[in-house]
């Protein structure tokens, strides 16, 4: 499976986009870049995901580079509630494996 | 839309018994569902894959007799934590696939939708 980088933490002011970068340099043709996140104590959330094209959804922005190497996910006006841990997964087949994602703090 | 429930949310019991946690996708129906653990400060990580009417499998080092898996139904799966013991207790969640007659134009075949979670603590 591709592995992913993501950076360990990020702060973000509130009413401000969050931009959260995952490389995925190892990535092949037929994975998935997805996304999720985990609030404390809950289970993971889906936000959204892609192949190659950019993605938008009610939720979030998922930007993927040309070359796949790399995505970011884009929240728009990020708010208070968006505090939690963020999960930048390469998909190959059924099973998802999490590594230890960005936790992004929103800041009042 | 894409809704997973767990039942209980929370449990504590005793060091030997058994627990039983279901898992239920609400709004769809779902032939695989999975199972993840996740210790405090730690990431998930897959236990099994339960496939409806089929035995489930396994990760490396997940002892199938100790968790017992059952999927029964379309919308029911169940992990049984069978003589749980205090290195049980953690965050169990699952997760459920959208079979594809059922989805809703809101939900992906491809995507997991993950229930909220059983914290188990064993005395």
């Amino acid at each position: 499976d591709a592995k992913t980088t993501q950076p360990p933490s990020m702060d973000c002011a509130e009413g401000r986009a969050a931009n959260l970068p995952c490389n995925h340099s190892t990535i092949s043709g037929n994975e998935y870049v997805y996304w999720y996140r985990q609030i404390h104590s809950q289970g993971p959330q889906y936000i959204i995901h892609g192949l190659k094209n950019n993605e938008t959804n009610e939720m979030a922005s998922l930007i993927i580079t040309e070359d796949r190497k790399s995505s970011t996910l884009i929240l728009p006006h990020a708010t208070l509630r968006d505090t939690a841990v963020y999960y930048c997964i390469v998909r190959p087949h059924e099973k998802l494996t999490f590594g230890t994602g960005t936790r992004l703090t929103i800041i009042p | 839309g894409a809704v997973v429930s767990q039942h209980p949310s929370r449990v504590i019991c005793k060091s030997g018994t058994s627990v039983k946690i279901e898992c239920r996708s609400l709004d769809f129906q779902a032939t695989t569902m999975f199972w993840y653990r996740q210790f405090p400060k730690q990431s998930l990580m897959l236990m099994a894959t339960s496939n409806e009417g089929s035995k489930a499998t396994y990760e490396q080092g997940v002892e199938k007799d100790k968790f017992l898996i059952n999927h029964a139904s379309l919308t029911l799966s169940t992990l049984t934590v069978t003589s749980a013991h205090p290195e049980d207790s953690s965050f169990y969640i699952c997760s459920a696939r959208p079979q594809g007659r059922s989805v809703q134009k809101y939900a992906s075949t491809d995507t997991q939708y993950f229930g909220p979670g059983t914290r188990l603590t064993v005395l």
